[in-house]
């Protein structure tokens, strides 16, 4: 099974800063990996695809990057409704296997 | 716009089986794009994947969960169930539904409904 480490666990900014949000893969997972971001409460909504592909209707703020292991959630500037949590997902080994990380959490300096 | 809608008893007992349904609508459960899935989250805890079912009726479990796991699909309902059986208080959470694009990722969510197991 493909484990998914996410880092920092708990990131603590300011509205207007960047955000910068890691997860690693335990092997390769290509570019196979999705990010979701979740506020309490709520179910989760797919923000980012294939490692770089924004979903439909998310804001240009959010990016993501990085292929192999080492991929990166960036929010350019944080909005007050980007604090959140926000798990990484990977699907290298489709349909089966289906992996989360065990998030990130952004909250408010 | 597609709705999913997640419904079954909020109470289970240990020892007993935990059933879940997902109604689809707004979309056909039958498209060939698609994937359906069921996601649970533990209280305060992350996600976890613990199937998911093709139209056709082709089903893939986390491998963890797979020998207490049974997901089917009614398309003439436009649903789709989970049967996890011999729950212990661990299988406590939230349990969402889910659509997968084939290949790429979860993209329309259900509220989700919590489970509590206990006597």
């Amino acid at each position: 099974e493909i484990v998914l480490t996410q880092s920092p666990a708990t990131l603590s900014l300011s509205p207007g800063e960047r955000a910068t949000l890691s997860c690693r893969a335990s092997q390769s997972v290509s570019s196979y990996l999705a990010w979701y971001q979740q506020k309490p409460g709520q179910a989760p909504r797919l923000l980012i695809y294939d490692a770089s592909n924004r979903a439909t209707g998310i804001p240009a703020r959010f990016s993501g990057s990085g292929s192999g292991t080492d991929f990166t959630l960036t929010i350019s500037s944080l909005e007050p409704e980007d604090f959140a949590v926000y798990y990484c997902q990977q699907r290298s080994n489709w349909p089966r296997g289906l992996t989360f990380g065990p998030g990130t959490k952004v909250d408010i300096k | 716009q597609l709705q999913l809608q997640e419904s079954g008893p909020g109470l289970v007992k240990p020892s007993e089986t935990l059933s879940l349904t997902c109604t689809v609508s707004g979309g056909s459960i039958s498209s060939s794009s698609y994937y359906w899935g069921w996601i649970r989250q533990p209280p305060g805890k992350g996600l976890e994947w613990i199937g998911s079912i093709y139209y056709s009726g082709s089903t893939y479990y986390n491998p963890s969960l797979k020998s207490r796991v049974t997901i089917s699909v009614d398309t003439s309902k436009n649903q789709f169930s989970l049967k996890l059986s011999s729950v212990t208080a661990a299988d406590t959470a939230v349990y969402y539904c889910a659509r997968l694009i084939i290949e790429v990722a979860f993209d329309y969510w259900g509220q989700g409904t919590l489970v509590t197991v206990s006597s």
